[in-house]
């Protein structure tokens, strides 16, 4: 079993849409969660942090779930622009940080 | 305030070839990363600097790969001799400090590909 898991997709959702991804993880000694955002070519760039049971910004929302050890990230009223693929990072207790392989949206008009 | 600084950007060579990048990361950022991304994967750490320490190097191919961080700022990624497998994306980042600030920020990258 890896690491850290994602659903690699793709969602293709339509303008407007609510879509939701998990990321589970394997070490319960983790400790800290991330989101990141990679467009096609281009480098990761954090979306969010997640240090408590949960974040929010704007339109985004993780959120924890230390006892089933997933992180969600939430995205309502999605835009085109949202087309990208999403990465979980979760750093462990021993101070290495695991990327997930991403999952991939895709937003239509 | 300027982000992480890679170059070069592209790169082909042939295999058997040596291969070097360079990453700066942001002023001020002790702990640096050196990542490598296949198609359709995450990044996947090769080595961790905090300051000019390699604190973790448990992934890094010691045959063939070797890294350093001399004055705890720049650093550098070399491979010799590459090989066909080596054709990836290698990325740096940096963060403020492992501990408190663990949030990377990622440089835009070096695609290697070995022919």
């Amino acid at each position: 079993r890896k690491e850290v898991e994602q659903d690699p997709g793709p969602f293709n959702v339509p303008e407007g849409a609510t879509v939701a991804f998990n990321c589970t993880y394997s070490n319960s000694a983790s400790q800290s969660f991330f989101w990141y955002r990679q467009d096609c070519r281009k480098e990761p760039k954090l979306l969010m942090s997640v240090y408590s049971s949960g974040n929010e910004d704007g339109r985004f929302t993780a959120q924890l779930n230390r006892a089933s050890q997933y992180i969600s990230l939430l995205i309502r009223d999605s835009k085109l622009s949202d087309s990208a693929t999403y990465l979980c990072a979760v750093a462990t207790g021993g101070f290495k940080t695991i990327f997930g392989a991403g999952t991939r949206l895709f937003v239509k008009a | 305030e300027a982000g992480v600084v890679q170059s070069p950007r592209y790169k082909i060579i042939e295999k058997k070839q040596p291969v070097a990048f360079w990453c700066n990361p942001i002023s001020g950022h002790n702990t640096l990363y050196w990542y490598l991304q296949n198609l359709g994967q995450g990044p996947e750490l090769l080595i961790r600097y905090e300051n000019e320490e390699a604190v973790d190097d448990s992934q890094l191919p010691k045959d063939r790969f070797s890294a350093e961080r001399l004055k705890g700022v720049d650093s550098t990624l070399k491979i010799q001799p590459a090989e066909l497998g080596d054709s990836a994306v290698y990325l740096c980042a940096s963060s403020l400090d492992y501990t408190s600030k663990p949030e990377q920020f990622f440089g835009p990258g070096t695609r290697l590909t070995v022919l």
